[in-house]
């Protein structure tokens, strides 16, 4: 079965950088597109933006450009998402989402566990 | 970026009422919305998609209804699993999906 098995929790501090990882199982891998969406605690989803496991190329919501990298390794058939320049407003719990649909459809039939990452001084 | 707006944005029930929760996009979207149901501590599951289209193994009990910006999930028969939070996402724009607010559905 369609598996995404993130990395653990991270605890960061104000202007450091964060690299999470969503290890791909169950399905090939580089048939879809990787997603990334986070929740801050107690708030509503944000979508952030994909990367294209097949070709690596990204696409990023604007409020994160500039400061958001999405990448993937097709030997490991998994996706990272880095983020830069954290904020407390950047604490929150990060999914990877598996983009299902057909050509201009875009929702999420499966997601990872969800990392926790703390920005605390 | 479009609007997504659900309304209510909690509410209580009991086990075995129909309820219906709607979601509104600030411009037209065709049927480019899904739904998903979050649990506490739990990623979100689909639900639904093209507004109401059912995900392989989602109970009929869930519907969807809506094209152009109103849109409704109704629960026919709620039952006790399906508390939780709901949300809807456009994907009409696809360069800048979003989702609405959520609605959290509590034990009466």
């Amino acid at each position: 079965q369609v598996q995404l098995l993130q990395s653990g929790a991270e605890v960061k501090k104000p202007g450091d950088s964060v690299k999470v990882s969503c290890k791909t199982s169950g399905y090939t891998f580089t048939d879809y597109y990787m997603h990334w969406v986070r929740q801050a605690p107690g708030q509503g989803l944000e979508w952030m933006g994909w990367v294209n496991s097949n070709t690596g190329g990204t696409r990023y919501a604007l409020q994160f450009q500039g400061r958001v990298t999405m990448t993937r390794d097709t030997s490991l058939d998994t996706v990272y998402v880095e983020l830069s320049s954290l904020t407390s407003d950047d604490t929150a719990v990060y999914y990877c989402a598996r983009r299902s649909g057909a050509v201009g459809t875009i929702y999420f039939d499966s997601w990872g566990q969800g990392i926790l990452v703390t920005v605390s001084s | 970026d479009i609007q997504m707006t659900q309304s209510p944005s909690s509410l209580s029930a009991s086990v075995g009422d129909r309820l219906t929760i709607t979601c509104r996009a600030s411009q037209g979207i065709s049927n480019s919305l899904a739904w998903y149901q979050q649990k506490p501590g739990k990623a979100p599951k689909l639900l639904l998609y093209a507004a109401s289209s059912l995900e392989s193994g989602v109970p009929s009990r869930f519907s969807g209804f809506g094209s152009g910006t109103d849109f409704t999930l109704t629960i026919s028969s709620l039952q006790p699993e399906d508390f939780a939070t709901y949300y809807c996402q456009q994907y009409y724009d696809t360069s800048a999906l979003t989702f609405g607010g959520g609605t959290k559905v509590e034990i009466k």
